[in-house]
């Protein structure tokens, strides 16, 4: 099976702009996460979805937000980018949303904020 | 706030000695306590799990050792080798599908 894969590795942006970051599960699994992981704050949840719905979401501004489709793939969309949102950006998927079912993360988005 | 407090920041260990990583919390509703593994350019990747029912659970050379008493769970690395060096994240679920993750420990093993 193909493991989760993220769109684009990394990416370059100037403060103010947006942008958007795409995750393709593993084939079956239907709940994606999305996590951020910077030097200095460390993995940090960002939201859940699972059925096209998010059903849970952490601690970050509505500037981040996400969806997802109903072929279980997802993206997050950052909008009027700061220095700060420069980190990698993880997405996970899990078979479903109970708390046990393991979650597999990608390789990582690289966001790179000028 | 930090959910989950780990421990030590970094280790060095020598070629076949035992790594030796720790974790502890403060809500008893955690349910799931996995442990990740992280190469430089790439996404954690689970190592192992444990459930708060049991005290102990080994795969190959490495072990969870579990004290729900003391709100504590460590990782321990037998024989460690060089292909061990990586950072390594506790974490912990509670009834929901998201994780908390501890600040991480780059483990270095020397030949």
């Amino acid at each position: 099976k193909a493991g989760v894969t993220q769109t684009p590795r990394y990416l370059i942006k100037t403060r103010g702009q947006q942008v958007t970051l795409s995750c393709s599960p593993i084939s079956g699994h239907r709940s994606v996460s999305w996590y951020q992981q910077t030097p200095g704050q460390g993995l940090q949840f960002l939201f859940e979805y699972f059925s096209e719905t998010q059903r849970n979401k952490g601690n970050f501004p509505g500037r981040f937000s996400g969806r997802q489709f109903s072929n279980s793939r997802s993206e997050m969309n950052v909008s009027t980018l700061e220095l700060g949102d420069s980190a990698l950006y993880l997405c996970a998927s899990s078979p479903g949303p109970s708390s046990t079912d393991t979650q597999y993360f990608g390789p990582g988005t690289r966001l790179t904020v000028l | 706030q930090q959910q989950v407090k780990q421990s030590p920041q970094s280790l060095i260990v020598q070629k076949g000695g035992i790594s030796i990583i720790n974790c502890a919390y403060e809500n008893t509703a955690f349910d799931y306590f996995p442990w990740y593994q992280q190469f430089p350019g790439k996404g954690p990747a689970l190592l192992i799990a444990i459930r708060p029912d049991v005290s102990e659970k080994k795969e190959g050379r490495f072990t969870i050792s579990f004290n729900k008493s003391a709100k504590q769970f460590s990782l321990h690395i037998m024989d460690s080798q060089p292909g061990d060096s990586a950072t390594y994240f506790c974490a912990v679920k509670t009834g929901a599908n998201n994780l908390f993750f501890g600040t991480g420990t780059r483990l270095t093993v020397i030949p």
